[in-house]
């Protein structure tokens, strides 16, 4: 158990639907992150929130809408995919102090868009 | 922009079997080097970090390795067992300063098997 937890663990989804993905960390971090893993490709950074204010976006088409309410929550809202955006959705958190931590990870989210 | 290389992109030992996975990046000005180890169908687990004032890392059979000036890490694991098996990143730390520092650049990974 990596205390960093992820639901749904598959999703499946037509390109018109609206869906959200949800991650809990249980590690008291101030930190939380999105990342997308397709196929064939790096892991590669979607978001990042720190002490619940988003800090990074990292050019990610706005269907993708990401939503930290406290510090243990972030959600990733969905609307209007593409096949395209079939992947695996990671989340990480870490505790940040300023000399770059060790990241977290959750099991994923595996989407398949249709 | 900063760009994460793994070699090689597959391997495959006997178990028993020092083996010694690379790492290199484009860019020096990393703030930390991070390997991780993903099983099928699962998130990543942290195994090493190097700070980017350190040069080395161990943890049992894993050591990683740092060396900023030639952009390179790499990652040995000695005496390796099936339970090894698994696909092995490493990711370099950027922007440094800021709020947060886990923005990682990774590498396409390289995909192990330790057979008995």
């Amino acid at each position: 158990e990596t205390g960093v937890t992820q639901t749904p663990r598959h999703l499946v989804m037509g390109m018109t639907n609206k869906k959200s993905l949800k991650c809990e960390q249980h590690l008291g971090h101030n930190a939380m992150y999105w990342y997308k893993q397709s196929a064939k490709k790096p892991l590669e950074l979607m978001f990042v929130y720190s002490l619940e204010e988003r800090v990074e976006n990292n050019s990610v088409p706005s269907r993708f809408s990401p939503e930290c309410p406290n510090s243990s929550h972030l959600f990733l809202h969905l609307h209007t995919l593409q096949p395209e955006d079939s992947a695996l959705y990671l989340c990480a958190s870490s505790q940040e102090g300023g000399r770059g931590e060790k990241l977290f990870f959750g099991s994923g989210t595996q989407l398949s868009v249709l | 922009k900063q760009e994460v290389t793994q070699i090689p992109a597959a391997l495959s030992v006997p178990e028993g079997e020092n083996l010694v996975l690379n790492c290199s990046f484009t860019d020096s000005a990393i703030y930390n080097l991070q390997w991780f180890r993903q099983d099928p169908g699962k998130g990543l687990t942290s195994l090493l970090l190097i700070q980017s004032s350190q040069r080395e890392q161990t943890s049992g059979r894993l050591n990683a390795s740092l060396d900023k000036s030639s952009g390179r890490s790499t990652l040995y694991i000695a005496a390796s067992q099936p339970g090894d098996s698994a696909t092995y990143l490493c990711a370099g730390g950027i922007g440094a300063g800021g709020t947060s520092y886990g923005k990682l650049t990774f590498g396409q990974g390289t995909i192990l098997t330790v057979h008995p």
